[in-house]
């Protein structure tokens, strides 16, 4: 069946690296997405990988995708209180329907 | 402004009241969806179209229609709400299912079904 899976809870200091994991099962994936929500707000896309790719840098994020694993992980450098929020990984199958993981509750302390 | 607009964003009702929330898209997108998002399980993919009078069955389809008839709506329909359907909503639109950099999400529509 198709599922993406999350960790609920990451916490780091402000200024190290957060890195967010991702698995999912469906190999007929054309995009894997990663969607930043905030407290009482809607999702907004923060970077998207093509399923032949392996590594996608923008700015402070990093994604890398391991197609043979199904593993997709979100890097932020850096890491700042208003990253604090959570993260939605979510891959779009070639029928159209976007499959989502949980969500990763990242807390950055000062 | 380029948006998605939801109505209504409360809504508290009773078991069995057929009720619709409304979506809206002012961008001539083709592809459009509705989540809902729960605590520890993070956003459901209800329905999703991608064009006029084209709808499938996303992840939680049982006990909700959609229809569209116009490229820039999609109601949500709960024929006989019960509690389990409480939740927030999301409506959701992009350019195609393929470009969903261009999605956007509109502002949520929170639902108590007593």
């Amino acid at each position: 069946g198709e599922d993406v899976e999350q960790s609920l809870f990451l916490s780091v200091r402000e200024g190290d690296s957060s890195v967010i994991n991702c698995t999912y099962t469906d190999s007929s994936s054309t995009y894997l997405y990663w969607y930043k929500q905030e407290p009482g707000a809607g999702l907004q896309l923060l970077t998207y990988i093509f399923s032949n790719m392996d590594m996608k840098q923008d700015q402070r994020l990093t994604v890398l995708l391991n197609k043979k694993d199904k593993h997709l992980s979100l890097r932020i450098a850096d890491t700042q209180t208003g990253d604090s929020a959570i993260y939605f990984c979510a891959e779009i199958l070639n029928t159209g329907k976007l499959i989502f993981g949980q969500g990763t509750t990242l807390q950055v302390k000062p | 402004e380029a948006q998605v607009t939801q109505n209504p964003r409360y809504l508290i009702t009773v078991t069995g009241k057929k009720l619709t929330v409304t979506c809206s898209q002012n961008m001539n997108h083709e592809y459009m969806s509705w989540y809902r998002q729960d605590p520890g399980l993070g956003l459901r993919q209800i329905y999703y179209s991608m064009n006029v009078e084209v709808t499938d069955k996303g992840d939680v389809p049982e006990g909700y229609k959609v229809s569209r008839k116009e490229k820039r709506n999609f109601p949500l329909i709960l024929e006989s709400p019960s509690p389990n359907q409480t939740s927030l909503y999301f409506c959701a639109s992009s350019l195609s299912a393929g470009a969903l950099e261009t999605q956007y999400f509109g502002p949520g529509t929170r639902l108590l079904v007593l």
